[in-house]
């Protein structure tokens, strides 16, 4: 268990519709990131906080968005799904922006 | 363009046939490297950071290693429960704080 929690486990939504996905960090760590992996792809950085401030964005969409909160934790919100957005979606935390990274069990997101 | 390359793609052993796995980078300067291990629809798990070319960790059956351009990860006398993709990653120095990731190395280890 690496300490970082991800709501819910798995999704299930249509086309067109909005979801959020959670994130909680690890005790005392300050740097939350997201990343996608769909199947056969590696994962794909989407977007880096540092307490409470956007840091880096890598591949991320203009349908997607996120933000951390004062208590560090953090929401992924996506917005007019497309059949192409089903993915694991991961959560990461570290203590600092280029430390060792501690990864979430994930959220499973399927669109029909 | 700053790059991590992951070879081989897939690797099958027997129990017991050691072999290595090679991350190999191209970035600008290497502030860190870090080797994970995930299993099928799970999150990535931390195994090892290596910051500078000489530097060794050491776990259990693995053990990593970093060289000015690539990073090896040796698994020695594997077990079918280290069956799993080794992903690496790399941290750049010079401000980018988007971290890297290779597309991985596919392990599979028969009893």
């Amino acid at each position: 268990d690496s300490g970082v929690t991800q709501t819910p486990k798995h999704l299930i939504t249509a086309t067109g519709q909005r979801v959020t996905l959670r994130c909680s960090p690890r005790s005392g760590d300050l740097s939350v990131y997201w990343y996608q992996q769909s199947l056969d792809q590696g994962l794909q950085f989407l977007i880096q906080y540092y307490n409470g401030e956007e840091r880096a964005k890598g591949n991320i969409l203009e349908r997607f968005s996120a933000q951390q909160f004062p208590d560090l934790h953090s929401e992924l919100n996506l917005s007019s799904l497309e059949l192409g957005d089903s993915a694991l979606y991961f959560c990461a935390s570290s203590p600092g922006p280029q430390e060792t990274q501690y990864f979430g069990p994930g959220t499973r997101l399927l669109v029909l | 363009e700053d790059q991590v390359t992951q070879s081989p793609e897939a690797l099958r052993l027997q129990e017991g046939e050691s072999s290595s796995l090679n991350c190999s980078y191209t970035v600008s300067g290497l502030r860190g490297l870090f080797w994970y291990r995930q299993d099928p629809g799970k999150g990535p798990e931390f195994l090892f950071t290596l910051y500078s070319a000489g530097e060794e960790k050491e776990k259990e059956r693995l053990k990593a290693t970093l060289t000015k351009k690539e990073s090896f990860l040796h698994i020695t006398a594997p077990k079918p429960e280290d069956s799993a993709t080794y992903l690496c990653a790399v941290h750049q120095t010079g401000g980018s704080y988007i971290p890297t990731f290779g597309r991985g190395t596919s392990l599979i280890v028969h009893p």
